[in-house]
């Protein structure tokens, strides 16, 4: 089983913004990276360490962590935003690799 | 420019075995982790293992531990995935990711393949 939670299912107002949440007591020592995956697409890495975008990510994302709960958010979301979002991170030891169940964000 | 592509999935009894490949270009590819990753249609990601850049730390998740083997030839920018003992469960997509760091376990994953399907049955 994922040592990291993610809530399944998300919605927004088109233009609002939305937080997307990942818990996990292994977040309380590790950072959090997140990852956008469209249907019949390969997952892109939007966020990562202490709130950093790779290139191309557009800056109405980004990210936050607070004890054992890590956090992706969209300011203004856009209808391109609709996706599944993952969160991974290392496990409690530091050696392996856990992923977050996912969540569906709806852009409504 | 990053590329990463898979091949070696398709259909194969269960207990058989496959050979998963990973063929890279556009980087330098003996400076980073890289990770084998699997995803169930229609369901989540899935970490299958990781290997540091010089192959000599490794990692696997629980549920292939002791049966699917990675390993990376640095000189032919290559990784593959042997996985053995398989079971209708591994039947997955299974894609290479390319580490934004050195070593087996940073969960940064910055490139992925397109991924090679494997289906397990009889």
């Amino acid at each position: 089983s994922s040592e990291l939670t993610q809530d399944p299912a998300v919605s927004v107002a088109l233009g609002q913004t939305v937080s997307i949440t990942c818990q996990g007591d292994n977040l309380r020592r590790y950072f959090a990276a997140w990852y956008q995956q469209k249907p019949g697409q390969a997952p892109v890495l939007v966020i990562y360490g202490q709130n950093k975008r790779p290139s191309g990510i557009p800056d109405r994302f980004s990210g936050s962590s607070s004890g054992h709960t890590a956090s992706l958010t969209i300011s203004g979301a856009q209808a391109e935003d609709e996706a599944d979002y993952y969160c991974n991170s290392r496990d409690s030891s530091g050696s392996l690799v856990v992923f977050g169940g996912g969540t569906t964000l709806t852009v409504l | 420019e990053v590329q990463l592509v898979e091949s070696g999935g398709g259909l194969v009894q269960p207990g058989r075995s496959v050979k998963l490949s990973c063929a890279a270009s556009g980087f330098t590819f003996d400076e980073y982790g890289l990770h084998w990753v699997r995803q169930t249609p229609g369901k989540g990601l899935e970490w299958v293992s990781g290997i540091s850049w010089n192959g000599a730390h490794i990692g696997y998740a629980d549920s292939v531990k002791g049966r699917f083997t990675i390993s990376r030839d640095n000189a032919k920018n290559s990784l593959s995935l042997q996985m053995n003992s398989l079971r209708a469960d591994d039947t997955a997509l299974y894609y290479c990711a390319k580490g934004l760091f050195l070593d087996a376990a940073a969960p940064e994953f910055d490139f992925w393949g397109r991924g090679t399907l494997v289906i397990v049955s009889s």
